[in-house]
């Protein structure tokens, strides 16, 4: 059964740093999505991404957050200067055309210190 | 804007037993989507059942099935026969059919525990 595919599962930074998170979405899939979950709170919804560019943000995803599809496969997330409160489990999701369910992937936990 | 509330942060049960998680959530929108996702240990989110706000029939998945009030704003999960594997965070979420709109919000999950 095709899987959403994030990579990589763990990544420690120092704050200031940049990091990318990767994300192989489900092949035919054409709405991408990024949330975040810090530990013991809910997740929230960081961004939607649909035909190469962004259908929708939350006010989470600012400046420093942006996303790209860099080819026919990846979605990334790139965060430009890490900061302590950008701790948190990421994980990115995607879903079909016209389809209501979105699919997660294992997520990625993120340590900035 | 939509919201989802979880009143119950933890529930625990016997296994084989049938336990009930309890959501309720406010919706402007006339049409939206329901959820029930999973996060075992593991953190990874797993879809369990889904159901649509114009489907009067409520949703069922083998041992999981959804009790939806519509007027009353309110979409509980029921788990029959419980196994150890089903010991999870459970997080209700809805979201608007829209294009453009189409994010899940969560509520703030229940962890079950299932006690062999």
């Amino acid at each position: 059964e095709p899987e959403v595919t994030q990579t990589p599962s763990h990544q420690v930074t120092q704050m200031g740093q940049e990091v990318i998170l990767r994300c192989v979405p489900i092949s035919n899939h054409l709405y991408f999505y990024w949330y975040r979950q810090i530990l013991g709170q809910k997740v929230e919804f960081l961004v939607s991404f649909y035909n190469n560019e962004i259908s929708e943000k939350s006010e989470i995803f600012d400046d420093q957050f942006s996303v790209e599809r860099p080819d026919g496969s990846n979605f990334t997330l790139k965060i430009r200067s890490t900061k302590l409160e950008d701790s948190a489990m990421y994980f990115c999701a995607s879903s079909e055309p016209g389809g209501e369910t979105q699919y997660f992937g294992p997520g990625t936990r993120l340590l900035v210190l | 804007a939509q919201t989802v509330t979880q009143s119950q942060p933890e529930m625990s049960v016997q296994e084989a037993e049938t336990v009930t998680l309890s959501c309720t959530y406010d919706t402007s929108e006339s049409n939206y989507y329901l959820f029930w996702y999973k996060q075992p240990p593991s953190r990874q989110m797993i879809l369990v059942i889904r159901q649509e706000a114009y489907k009067q029939q409520n949703a069922t998945e083998n041992r999981f099935s959804v009790n939806f009030q519509k007027a009353a704003k309110s979409f509980s999960l029921k788990i029959s026969d419980s196994q150890l594997g089903d010991t999870a965070m459970y997080f209700c979420a809805s979201r608007a059919p829209d294009f453009g709109n189409e994010k899940l919000t969560f509520g703030t999950g229940t962890r079950l525990t299932i006690i062999p």
